[in-house]
């Protein structure tokens, strides 16, 4: 199993709070994902990063923000929490191999609730 | 914006029976994924699929892309309880590091 940890594994909070969570890897993989899984949705990425301090949005990444300082470390904030992002958020790492194949290996996923 | 649409949504059969999964796009993708999800858990990768027209065995699973890499199929022969699950494919955009999921398709075998 890929060596990847998230914190914490569940949070309440409230509405208009900051959150942050983190996603750590022992693999050394380049890339790092966010995503949030909603019924009907299936995954949809938030931000991903290319690399220490190089990052980029998803399709969902309005009210999101992430930092990646560490090779190991990807946080993603929640600047100001709204009921609409209780989710459950899924951390993701891939190292590009052969060409096109980035397979992707999963966290155990954050659970969020926002009252 | 590219989707990937998976067909069933749903799907209940009894131990024994054979299914197949679809996932669909008017895209083409530079590889495509299968994962298998449990409840309470992240998706665990099954396959990847990368050269149009590609078969993949896995046991009992049978992966395929399609030859224009715009969709995939995944075929289980003689299903077992322990097949149980949410299914996702995922597609790698080409040019990208990013992937699209498919919404998923929840499988139940009943024993």
């Amino acid at each position: 199993d890929a060596g990847i940890t998230q914190s914490p594994r569940h949070k309440v909070t409230e509405t208009g709070t900051p959150v942050t969570l983190r996603c750590h890897q022992t693999e050394n993989h380049r890339y790092m994902y966010w995503y949030r899984q909603d019924p009907g949705h299936g995954l949809r990425l938030i931000h991903y990063s290319y690399g220490v301090k190089d990052t980029d949005k998803g399709e969902v990444s309005d009210g999101y923000s992430v930092s990646r300082s560490k090779t190991e470390d990807f946080l993603l904030t929640l600047e100001s929490a709204t009921s609409s992002q209780t989710s459950v958020y899924f951390c993701a790492i891939s190292e590009p191999g052969l060409a096109a194949s980035y397979e992707q290996y999963f966290g155990p996923g954050t659970r969020l609730t926002v009252t | 914006t590219q989707l990937l649409e998976q067909s069933p949504q749903f799907l209940s059969i009894q131990e024994g029976e054979n299914l197949t999964v679809y996932c669909n796009s008017s895209s083409v993708f530079s590889s495509l994924q299968w994962y298998r999800q449990e409840p309470g858990e992240g998706p665990v990768l099954l396959v990847t699929v990368v050269t149009g027209g590609e078969v993949k065995k896995l046991k009992r699973l049978t992966f395929q892309f399609g030859d224009a890499r715009k969709d995939s199929s995944l075929h289980i022969t003689a299903a077992q309880p322990g097949d149980t699950g949410l299914y996702l494919c995922a597609g790698a955009v080409p040019g990208t590091y990013k992937y699209i999921f498919g919404t998923g398709t929840r499988l139940k075998v009943l024993a």
